[in-house]
């Protein structure tokens, strides 16, 4: 089955403890990104990937690193979590990314909370 | 920039009434996607259409419909005789069309949050 996974669907840390989501992808898309939803703010885009080893900012990407090591795995990493980063975290890929926009596929989902 | 407006937050109806969620866009570009995504409340986000700027047409898949209007820059969306299934929270997206490469990120409405009661 075609499908974005997201690991793990839930987590509860406390500030500055090193995390890890991850996102992968069995599609063989080559765009990725990683989106934060906040009550009242809708997704924003924190981090995108046009294909393996080649990633840039989005638009709310402080306090966040990424990775692309491998087309299908898109590794989002919170250094030393803060409270103001307890969100919903998609990711999101799809076949290609720019001129030809097609459907962006999203994850399930992973909830943050960060004490 | 590109921007979207969903000026309604939330919206309560009687299953079976038909009820329009409303998406008002701005962007620069003439060349243009429009999305619409469904968040029930398990969390996750369904794709349910897609539209690019170049396509007026309206769109009917089964009991939802959408309206794509260029000149008023608005891109609603119907949901004839809701159902309880139907509760959830619905996002407006615009993506821009670059060049080969470009970041294709959506940018989102806040949502509407539509509450169906028997």
């Amino acid at each position: 089955e075609a499908q974005v996974t997201q690991n793990p669907r839930y987590l509860i840390t406390v500030t500055g403890k090193k995390l890890t989501v991850t996102c992968s992808q069995n599609m063989n898309h080559e765009y990725m990104s990683w989106y934060r939803q906040d009550p009242g703010l809708g997704l924003r885009q924190i981090y995108y990937s046009m294909n393996v080893e080649v990633t840039d900012k989005g638009d709310v990407p402080e306090g966040y690193k990424v990775s692309r090591k491998e087309k299908r795995n898109f590794p989002l990493i919170l250094e030393s979590p803060s409270p103001n980063q307890t969100s919903l975290y998609f990711c999101a890929s799809s076949p290609t990314g720019g001129f030809v926009q097609e459907t962006q596929y999203f994850g399930p989902g992973t909830r943050l909370l960060v004490l | 920039a590109q921007k979207v407006t969903q000026a309604q937050t939330e919206i309560s109806v009687v299953e079976k009434e038909d009820v329009t969620l409303d998406c008002v866009y701005e962007t620069r570009d003439t060349t243009y996607y429009l999305f619409w995504y469904k968040q029930p409340p398990s969390g996750e986000l369904v794709f349910l259409i897609r539209r690019n700027s170049f396509d007026e047409q309206n769109e009917i898949s089964g009991r939802y419909s959408w309206n794509f209007q260029k000149s008023t820059s608005s891109f609603n969306f119907t949901i004839t005789a809701s159902q309880v299934v139907d509760s959830a929270v619905y996002f407006c997206a615009l993506s821009e069309a670059r060049s080969a490469g470009a970041n294709s990120k959506l940018t989102f409405g806040k949502g509407i949050t539509l509450s169906v009661r028997p």
